[in-house]
């Protein structure tokens, strides 16, 4: 059964650096996209980015292209989301989520329980 | 982008009643749609891909309809655990943007 383990919360001041990690299981890591999302408190899904660990394909969304960076390592089966320097408005849960089949098309199935990170001085 | 419109925003229903989220594309989308359910504080869970496909293990009061540019999500009896925000996908291509959620509640 395929599995995404995310790295524990962390609590950072602005302007620090961060690299958030979502470790994958029980599937052929290679072939399969990993997205990324951010959930501010309250709020709703919004979709960051991607990765393909195959041949690292990375698309960003406008709102978030130059804010993060996405990357894998996939000798390790681990996907990466960094930041060079954090703000307050970085505060989120932020979730890595496999998508279902190979292939761009599809939905995300499953996800990682979640990376809380807090941003404060 | 395509952008993913869910209504209402939020929704007040009794135990028994049949509830309809309605999520609309702002191009056709064929029937790339999947249906999210999230809990308070847990992760989002898969309830209905393709606009239409239950996912396995999800009750069969959920189902999903819809093609091009509108799609619905229908609760035909709603349970006291169906308390949750409801979240439309689109997934045809990237970026895989979500709706702005339905908050759902117990009147």
């Amino acid at each position: 059964e395929a599995q995404l383990v995310q790295s524990g919360a962390e609590v950072k001041e602005p302007g620090d650096s961060l690299k958030i990690s979502c470790k994958g299981s029980g599937y052929r890591f290679t072939s399969y996209w990993i997205a990324w999302v951010r959930q501010r408190p309250g709020k709703g899904l919004e979709w960051m980015g991607i990765i393909y660990p195959g041949d690292f394909d990375i698309r960003y969304s406008p709102s978030f292209q130059g804010q993060v960076t996405i990357s894998a390592d996939y000798l390790i089966n681990t996907a990466y989301l960094q930041w060079s320097s954090l703000k307050a408005s970085d505060t989120a849960m932020y979730y890595c989520a496999r998508l279902a089949s190979e292939g761009l098309s599809n939905w995300f199935d499953p996800w990682g329980q979640g990376t809380l990170v807090t941003v404060s001085s | 982008d395509i952008q993913m419109t869910q209504s209402p925003s939020s929704l007040s229903a009794s135990v028994g009643d049949r509830v309809t989220i309605t999520c609309r594309a702002s191009q056709d989308i064929s029937n790339y749609l999947a249906w999210y359910q999230q809990k308070p504080g847990k992760v989002p869970k898969l309830l209905i891909y393709a606009a239409s496909t239950l996912q396995s293990g999800v009750p069969s009061r959920f189902s999903g309809s819809g093609s091009g540019t509108d799609f619905t999500l229908t609760i035909s009896s709603l349970q006291p655990e169906d308390v949750a925000t409801y979240y439309c996908q689109k997934y045809n291509t990237a970026p895989h943007t979500f709706g702005q959620g339905t908050k759902l509640e117990i009147k």
